[in-house]
Formats: structure tokens, C-alpha cells, sequence
């Protein structure tokens, strides 16, 4: 079994300010850990992911995520915030099997703020 | 060149009725999925599609059924509609041997009157 706790649902920093998105994920399997970001009334757009390889990932738009497995966390940056960074985000996790069952489960998502 | 697409995007309707959301991808995946999320905004898989055959199922009222006339399409048909099932529907799709790195659509907003 797998899942991701993302802490705070919603989350408010002054534009210009780091951004910090919070999720620990649990599972029985070495994961791959993803970070999607939904703008209002749009779709999931991938952001950046974790696939076992460095542990240090960059996304999209100045965002990074860091794995640490002794902490079993994968944390969202950004050194500073953008208006445009409002928007929902959701961390998920799978376990990369390649057989085509993957389920991606994803977190309950953290609404950004961006206070101008 | 849109690479994953829903049709429609607004859907409201009446208790009891039946209605279908298409899904298309021309991304040449061989793989598609259904997702629900719900008003607290909570995202569950509810079905994975790969070459027209069904490889994921889960806990989903049998009044939900998928169909896959191709690879490319995946259409979601929901029967006697509740008020439950009020929610955004999300399309994706992957290659198989990909599967964790999905594409997602734009989602099709259901709203059961």
C-alpha cells in the first residue's frame, strides 16, 4: 500500500518569498514520487518527478523537490514566489512497476496563495 | 495539437439520467485512465485501459462504465446519475511500460441537479 500526506491545505507566502509544500509519502516499495500543480477550472500539469534517480529533482517554472528517504519526504520549493504560482498542488506516488498498473495515488493537494 | 482531451468540459444534468464524457489522446500511449475528484478536491483512479483491455478497476459503482473503442479513446458512461456523482472527471494516458508518468486532460465538470 501506498500514500502521501500533504501538510496544510492551504498554504499563503508574500510574492517574493520561498515557497514550501510539504509531503512525506508511505510505501512497502521504493517509490516515484510526482508534484502536479492544477490552475483553476484546468487540468493536472506535471510539474517534476522522482524516479530513483538523483535525489535532487527540478521541475518546471523554478520549482525543485528534494528526496530523503530517512525522513520519507519529498518537499516542494521555490526560492521565490510568483503570482502565477497560485494554484493548487498535489503530491502523488506510485511504484513504477512498468507492468501498467500503476495507480497514482495522490495527496489531499495544498492551495498556494500569493500574497502581491 | 491538444494531447489529451475531454469533451464535454461542463456537464449538468438531472438526478437518473445517463451521460458520457469522451476522452482522446494523441500522444500514441497505449494506455488511459479515468480519475474522479471530488468537492474537497481528493483525486482517485477509478479505471486504467490498456489497448482497449481493462487493467485497473477499482471500488467504482457498476453503473460507471468505460469503454475504449481504441487505444486513442477512453469514454466514461455513467447510468441513472446521483447526486454523489457530482465531481470533475480527469482523462489520462501513458505508455505502459511509463505508466507512472501520466498526461491528464482538462478535466469535464459534472454537476448532478
Amino acid at each position: 500500500a501506498q500514500s502521501v500526506t500533504q501538510l496544510g491545505s492551504h498554504v499563503s507566502v508574500s510574492e517574493g518569498a520561498l515557497v514550501l509544500l510539504r509531503c512525506n509519502y508511505s510505501s512497502s516499495v521504493p517509490p516515484y514520487l510526482f508534484w502536479y500543480v492544477q490552475y483553476p477550472n484546468q487540468g493536472l500539469q506535471l510539474l517534476l518527478k522522482y524516479t530513483s534517480a538523483a535525489t535532487l529533482v527540478k521541475g518546471i517554472n523554478g520549482f525543485e523537490a528534494e528526496f530523503k528517504k530517512s525522513e520519507t519526504s519529498f518537499h516542494l520549493t521555490k526560492p521565490s514566489a510568483h503570482m502565477s504560482d497560485a494554484a493548487e498542488y498535489f503530491c502523488a506516488v506510485t511504484q513504477g512497476s512498468n507492468f501498467g498498473n500503476e495507480k497514482l495515488t495522490f495527496g489531499t493537494g495544498t492551495r498556494l496563495t500569493i500574497i502581491p | 495539437d491538444t494531447a489529451v482531451s475531454q469533451t464535454p468540459k461542463y456537464l449538468v444534468t438531472q438526478m437518473g439520467n445517463d451521460k458520457s464524457i469522451k476522452c482522446e489522446q494523441n500522444l500514441g500511449h497505449d494506455t488511459m485512465y479515468w480519475y474522479k475528484q471530488d468537492s474537497k478536491k481528493f483525486l482517485k483512479i477509478m479505471f486504467s485501459y490498456n489497448n482497449k483491455e481493462l487493467i485497473i478497476n477499482e471500488t467504482v459503482p457498476n453503473r460507471f462504465s468505460p469503454k475504449s473503442p481504441d487505444k486513442a479513446h477512453l469514454n466514461l458512461h455513467i447510468n441513472s446519475l446521483e447526486l454523489g456523482d457530482s465531481a470533475v472527471y480527469f482523462c489520462a494516458s501513458s505508455h505502459l511500460t511509463s505508466a507512472h508518468l501520466q498526461y491528464f486532460g482538462p478535466g469535464t465538470r459534472l454537476t448532478v441537479l
